[in-house]
């Protein structure tokens, strides 16, 4: 089945600073790949997603990259502020509308004022 | 819109016991999937369902039950609680067309097993 991992397990960034996140699957059929933000206390939301058509996507101070050779993908963050501090988990799976999700381990992002 | 809801927040167990972890969402999201959420190990799918009367096993699903008997509604059950099953589990639930395929998460219950 696929496997994420998921890199690193914490990162602490100057507020204004950019933060990247990076994942890497192990099933060249995966082809959507979404992002969620989980605050404390709370459930996952999820806050950026592409599909292996698309190399880019953004989404104000947030973009995912990918690379299909390479079989990983990145969350950028710029500009990043205290709010933005949160666990960020990568997932991805065979289909767009597949229902089984693979999940990475989780990154903790804490934003240092 | 409530979105996802989840009862109850905290729950402790004794071994052996069991005890159904409430999931209810008024989107009108026919599918419906259950997770538990570990330290260093991410989200791990344990059921799903993609509509009232169909569920169907995700990575994780030994241990656990679970029906569909409406749309709003998808319970998720110990039988035998095991220290194992201690986790943060959490409900989701989306659309399966329409263009989206946002997954919506509930609050969590947060599981002790004695």
């Amino acid at each position: 089945g696929e496997n994420v991992e998921q890199h690193p397990s914490t990162l602490s960034v100057q507020e204004g600073d950019s933060a990247v996140i990076k994942c890497t699957y192990s099933d060249s059929a995966s082809n959507y790949f979404p992002w969620y933000k989980q605050e404390l206390g709370k459930g996952p939301q999820l806050i950026i997603d592409i599909r292996s058509n698309v190399g880019e996507k953004k989404d104000q101070r947030i973009a995912v990259t990918l690379n299909k050779t390479a079989k990983h993908f990145s969350l950028h963050i710029t500009e990043t502020q205290p709010e933005d501090s949160a666990v960020y988990f990568c997932a991805a799976s065979l289909t767009f509308g597949n229902e089984k999700l693979t999940f990475g381990t989780g990154t903790r992002l804490t934003i240092i004022p | 819109n409530a979105g996802v809801t989840q009862t109850p927040k905290f729950q402790v167990l004794k071994t052996g016991q069991s005890m159904t972890l409430q999931c209810a969402q008024d989107m009108n999201h026919e599918y419906m999937s259950w997770y538990r959420q570990d330290p260093g190990m991410g989200l791990r799918l344990i059921h799903y369902s993609v509509g009232a009367g169909i569920t169907d096993q995700g990575e994780v699903p030994n241990g656990y039950n679970v029906s569909r008997s409406t749309t709003e509604d998808f319970p998720l059950r110990l039988l035998s609680a095991a220290p194992s099953q201690t986790s943060v589990y959490f409900c989701a639930s989306k659309l399966t067309s329409g263009g989206t395929n946002e997954q919506f998460f509930g609050p969590g219950t947060r599981l002790t097993v004695l």
